[in-house]
């Protein structure tokens, strides 16, 4: 069975340009979470995808956008960087549905934006 | 208020100790929670799901109190591997889809 990955493992951006992060989500796992982990916070849920569909979003603004492929795979774009988007992005994969609804982490995408 | 409150510590304890961390939620409608692990830089790992009969893995006991709002984790003889952030996690409805909340974390460190 294959894990949850993503690329690039480090990215180091300037204030205003744009970012594209992939994740390639666990065997069998049909829906991707994406968390935003600021240096000494818990993630913050940034959307889900379920089926190509975005299935849920959490308080971010609109220039954080994603994709779900046919694949389950996904990517997650945000537009115009801002300082405060230098974090760790983690993509989680699930199954839909299930009273324990366990997600599993990739290893995320270290974002430095100068 | 945050959705999920943790004591941030940090927790110095030496080897053999019992660890205990306390986490509360404010959503009343939260359906399923979890402790996470979180070595750093690293990605969080699923540590064990939390159920209202309460529930043990080896060292490790996680009791939730629905009423209260209120989740633990204990973590019996502790090892030098257990030195890692532990997460509370809780799993709301958000639309069709579940999001997870995370706690800020508590940092635990076990010492020799």
């Amino acid at each position: 069975e294959t894990g949850v990955t993503q690329s690039p493992t480090h990215l180091i951006k300037t204030r205003g340009q744009q970012v594209t992060l992939r994740c390639s989500s666990q065997s069998g796992h049909n829906t991707v979470s994406w968390y935003q982990q600021a240096l000494g916070q818990g993630p913050q849920f940034i959307f889900q995808y379920y089926r190509e569909e975005e299935n849920g979003r959490g308080n971010f603004p609109p220039r954080f956008s994603g994709l779900q492929f046919p694949n389950y795979s996904s990517e997650l774009n945000v537009n115009a960087l801002e300082l405060d988007d230098s974090a760790l992005y983690l993509c989680a994969s699930s199954l839909p549905g299930g009273s324990s609804y366990e997600q599993y982490f990739g290893p995320g995408t270290r974002l430095t934006v100068t | 208020r945050k959705e999920v409150e943790q004591d941030p510590g940090p927790f110095n304890v030496p080897e053999g100790a019992t660890v205990a961390f306390n986490c509360t939620y404010s959503n009343s409608a939260s359906q399923s929670f979890f402790w996470y692990r979180q070595d750093c830089r690293k990605e969080p790992k699923l540590l064990m799901s939390v159920y209202s009969s309460g529930n043990e893995d080896g060292r490790f006991t996680a009791q939730l109190n629905r009423a209260s709002q209120y989740i633990s984790l204990l973590i019996r003889d502790s090892k030098l591997s257990d030195s890692a952030t532990y997460l509370c996690v809780v799993n709301m409805a958000s639309g069709s889809a579940r999001q997870l909340t995370f706690g800020s974390g508590t940092q635990l460190t076990v010492l020799p």
